[in-house]
């Protein structure tokens, strides 16, 4: 069935290393997004891509990378420069169905990252 | 700059009685709308959405209503039930200009009292 799959649901790292945070979607949907949620805060965005090896700085892209290679898969990279990467971590992917006056967007389960 | 607000962090309301849960934004160019509840440690799951060409859409329990002029859109749930202790976040999105950049809200904490 199809869906938007994070994995994996929790990952530790030690601080000044890089992580890659998998996620993959099945549903055929062009944009996909990652955001950042800390308590408090809602939901932050850090980087977005409405198409194949194209993408955008969300409003917290610093010390995040990610690529766009295919169109199922949308890698984040935190890097040794995100300050703060202790997070809860969403992924999610959107259709455009601009014949049915509507856009349908879905999250993935989420990644807690633990920085030590 | 917060272009999509949700100024109250929390609500409580009585099983059965209506919620009513608010959103502002500031971008005039927001042309479609989304709500989403989030359970913790899960990811966010849709509810309903409104397009600008509308002022209502309803789906079951929930109701989204949408005021262009005020720049405010509100989620009521009727009847409310135990289930819907959530965190709901509004959405906003630039639809009919094609970009699909999802804009969040920082959300309000929905707690049913039985």
């Amino acid at each position: 069935d199809g869906g938007i799959t994070q994995s994996p649901k929790y990952l530790f790292r030690k601080e000044g290393q890089n992580v890659t945070l998998s996620c993959e979607q099945n549903l055929n949907h062009d944009a996909m997004y990652w955001y950042r949620q800390d308590p408090g805060q809602g939901l932050r965005l850090i980087y977005y891509s409405q198409i194949v090896n194209d993408f955008q700085k969300g409003d917290i892209a610093e010390g995040y990378s990610v690529s766009r290679e295919k169109k199922e898969s949308f890698p984040l990279t935190v890097t040794s420069a995100q300050k703060n990467p202790t997070a809860f971590y969403l992924c999610a992917s959107s259709i455009d169905l601009r014949g049915r006056g509507s856009l349908e967007a879905f999250f993935g389960q989420g990644t807690r990252l633990t920085v030590v | 700059d917060q272009q999509v607000k949700q100024n109250s962090p929390s609500l409580s309301v009585q099983e059965g009685r209506i919620s009513i849960l608010n959103c502002d934004y500031t971008n005039s160019m927001f042309d479609y709308f989304l709500w989403y509840k989030k359970y913790p440690a899960e990811g966010p799951t849709f509810l309903i959405s409104i397009s600008s060409i509308k002022d209502k859409n309803e789906d079951g329990r929930f109701t989204v209503f949408l005021n262009k002029s005020a720049k405010h859109l509100s989620l009521h749930i009727v009847p409310s039930q135990p289930g819907d202790s959530a965190v709901y976040f509004c959405a906003a999105t630039f639809f009919y200009f094609g970009n699909e950049k999802l804009t969040f809200g920082t959300g309000t904490r929905l707690t049913i009292i039985p």
